[in-house]
């Protein structure tokens, strides 16, 4: 198993302003995901990262927006830069060595205002 | 397109009571959690199903492959299972991450 200790766990933040949340697992792991969910809806894939390469983002999420740094495989970092009132969700990393495990964060809820 | 479908969306029961909340997904998977979300946003893997059944306490998660359906089922319910119970499932894509479904939101009265 992973433990994964991801901060903060909530933030209130001004728009235009950017957060940077951080995860950090207890184990060394190939990929981690970084996962969105908005107010009434499922969480969303934002962007895969490996390291030592860039993240792949999924439609509709790109680097400008949500850059992402992996500096090694037990530590990863999400920004969101520019921030508006769209922003406002629930941000989770995720990570899963072998196939159909997944350990997750405990989530950062985020309120732009 | 990969769906996963929970219902119901909302549920509320009072204590003791049997709960159930069903799963449905559109195409073949490697494997399907069932996550609690509490209302600060963290999330606990309660189960992961690849077939069969299983159970952990009063939380019982079933599977049906043929009929890709799953089930969660929770015996005597009790006010701290009010949570957001989420289905995920892993397609066995290369990528490795998860398709989640909306939520149901459980309300256990006292």
């Amino acid at each position: 198993s992973a433990v994964i200790s991801q901060k903060p766990s909530r933030d209130i933040c001004q728009r235009g302003t950017s957060l940077t949340i951080q995860c950090q697992v207890d184990s060394q792991v190939t990929m981690m995901f970084w996962y969105r969910q908005q107010p009434g809806q499922s969480l969303t894939l934002i962007a895969t990262a490996n390291q030592g390469s860039e993240a792949t983002y999924e439609s509709g999420f790109v680097i400008d927006k949500f850059p992402i740094s992996r500096p090694n495989l037990t530590f990863s970092t999400l920004t969101v830069s520019n921030m508006s009132p769209e922003d406002s969700s629930i941000y989770l990393c995720s990570v899963g060595e072998r196939a159909g495990e997944a350990f997750f964060g405990q989530g950062t809820r985020l309120t732009v205002v | 397109k990969n769906e996963v479908e929970q219902s119901p969306q909302n549920l509320t029961a009072q204590e003791g009571e049997f709960i159930t909340i069903n799963c449905s997904y559109s195409v073949g998977i490697s494997a399907l959690h069932w996550l609690q979300q509490h209302p600060g946003g963290g999330i606990v893997s309660l189960f992961m199903l690849s077939s069969g059944k299983k159970k952990h306490g009063r939380l019982i998660a079933t599977i049906n492959i043929q009929e890709k359906h799953s089930s969660l089922h929770i015996t005597a319910s009790h006010p701290r299972d009010s949570a957001v119970y989420i289905c995920a499932v892993d397609y066995g894509g290369s990528q490795g991450n998860l398709i989640f479904g909306k939520g149901t939101k459980l309300s256990v009265k006292p």
